[in-house]
């Protein structure tokens, strides 16, 4: 059985560092397309960041330089180091895996981890 | 970046009804051998989004073949043919053309 769990959010001050983990299992995280999108209170989805099976990477501009996402392949384990975190970061992040194929039909998502910036 | 334009932002329905939610992209999301590059999630209350429709009519696996999805180009409609009350929820479409993908400001569906 599928199953993603994230885990490491928590309050956080501006221009804080934070790393979020994704626990995956049931599949290989390396042979999948793996991303992270998130959802301000109340608010709706917003993409964060993909990372490829060849390991290439992307973000959203808002992210840019920031945030950094990857992987752990021994441990089947996907991460979203985030850096110099602001107000407006705050979020449910979610990871979410990608249909083989298809970079952005995401078939499972985790059950998301809440991430407060805010002194 | 394609802007996701969903509508009605709100849907009471009553159950048994048809229900109907529109979705316009800024550009257009068709691709290779015709594919529109367009999915639907539902987010019930409390939980994480889940997977409807993929690639504009696909439904997902496990999905009620009461949900269908249409459409190509800009625009793109899902279609409830009988609402139930497990399908409370808000309701977003997303493109997968291009990064970096965007959604919807989502639909919130409502029983009655």
């Amino acid at each position: 059985e599928v199953q993603l769990v994230e885990s490491g959010g928590g309050l956080i001050q501006p221009g804080g560092s934070l790393r979020l983990s994704c626990a995956a299992s049931g599949f290989i995280v390396s042979s999948n397309y793996m991303s992270w999108v998130r959802q301000a209170p109340g608010k709706g989805l917003e993409w964060v960041s993909i990372i490829y099976s060849d390991g290439s990477t992307y973000y959203a501009d808002s992210v840019k330089g920031r945030f950094f996402i990857s992987r752990d392949n021994s441990r089947n384990m996907l991460y979203l180091q985030m850096n110099s975190l602001r107000a407006e970061d705050t979020a449910v992040y979610y990871c979410a895996r990608a249909i083989r194929g298809y970079s952005y039909v995401f078939d499972y998502w985790g059950q998301g981890t809440l991430v407060t910036v805010s002194s | 970046d394609i802007v996701m334009t969903q509508s009605p932002l709100s849907l009471p329905v009553t159950p048994g009804e048809p229900a109907s939610i529109s979705c316009r992209s800024s550009q257009s999301l068709v691709y290779t051998h015709g594919n529109s590059y367009l999915n639907w999630y539902l987010q019930k209350p409390g939980q994480s989004p889940q997977l409807l429709i993929y690639l504009g009519s696909n439904r997902a696996s496990g999905v009620p073949d009461r949900f269908s999805g249409s459409g190509s180009g800009t625009d793109f409609t899902l279609k409830i043919s009988r609402v139930e009350a497990e399908d409370v929820g808000v309701y977003y479409c997303m493109q997968a053309l291009q990064t970096p993908v965007t959604f919807g400001q989502g639909t919130r569906l409502e029983i009655k």
